[in-house]
């Protein structure tokens, strides 16, 4: 158990919908990033939040929000939702501002648009 | 423009014997590497890491090798051993005030009883 807990495992949903993950980090962890991997695909940046602000962006797109909130618990907004758009997504969490080897990964919801 | 590349999508290694995962980057602004693995219904996990001032690191049975030159860096495992069968992602960063990672595409690694 890696102590990042993400909800919900899995979520199904059509096309044109907006659904809302969450990601509790742990336990005394300042930042969180958002990955998205597709299938076949490594694990695409998509944001990372450090102490509630906003840190760094990657490749999300303009459908996809995401926000920490002041207990530090992550929530990312997909809207408008495509099949294109089905995916892992998974949440990390470390101490610092900084991917190192630090960083721990949740299990990941496993999101499917039909 | 994949800048981590794993070409190997599979290995099969018998049990006891080496696995070799590759990967090749393409930004030579990347100086840090990580492996992470993975098994099913699980995140990834980190493994092992190597800063671009060494061109190998080594922790218990796993050994990464970094070839600056070629812009290649792979992982050995040394005996292999079934629960070593997951899926290895190689990552990188560049320095930058978030470091956030490239990740490659995976080789799901299969050790053979």
């Amino acid at each position: 158990d890696s102590g990042v807990t993400q909800t919900p495992k899995h979520l199904i949903t059509a096309t044109g919908q907006r659904v809302t993950l969450r990601c509790s980090p742990r336990s005394g962890d300042l930042s969180v990033y958002w990955y998205q991997q597709s299938l076949d695909q490594g694990l695409q940046f998509l944001i990372q939040y450090y102490n509630g602000e906003e840190r760094a962006k990657g490749n999300i797109l303009e459908r996809f929000s995401a926000q920490q909130f002041p207990d530090l618990h992550s929530e990312l907004n997909l809207s408008s939702l495509e099949l294109g758009d089905s995916a892992l997504y998974f949440c990390a969490s470390s101490v610092g501002a900084t991917m190192n080897t630090e960083a721990f990964f949740g299990q990941g919801t496993r999101l499917t648009v039909v | 423009d994949q800048q981590v590349k794993q070409n190997s999508p599979s290995l099969s290694v018998q049990e006891g014997r080496i696995s070799i995962l590759n990967c090749d980057y393409t930004n030579s602004m990347f100086d840090y590497f990580l492996w992470y693995k993975k098994y099913p219904a699980e995140g990834p996990t980190f493994l092992i890491s190597i800063s671009s001032i060494k061109d190998k690191n080594e922790d218990g049975r796993f050994t990464v090798f970094l070839n600056k030159s070629a812009k290649h860096l792979s992982l050995h495992i040394v005996p292999s051993q079934p629960g070593d069968s997951a899926v290895y992602f190689c990552a990188a960063s560049a320095p930058g005030s978030a470091r956030q990672l490239t990740f490659g595409s995976g080789t799901q690694l299969t050790v053979l009883p």
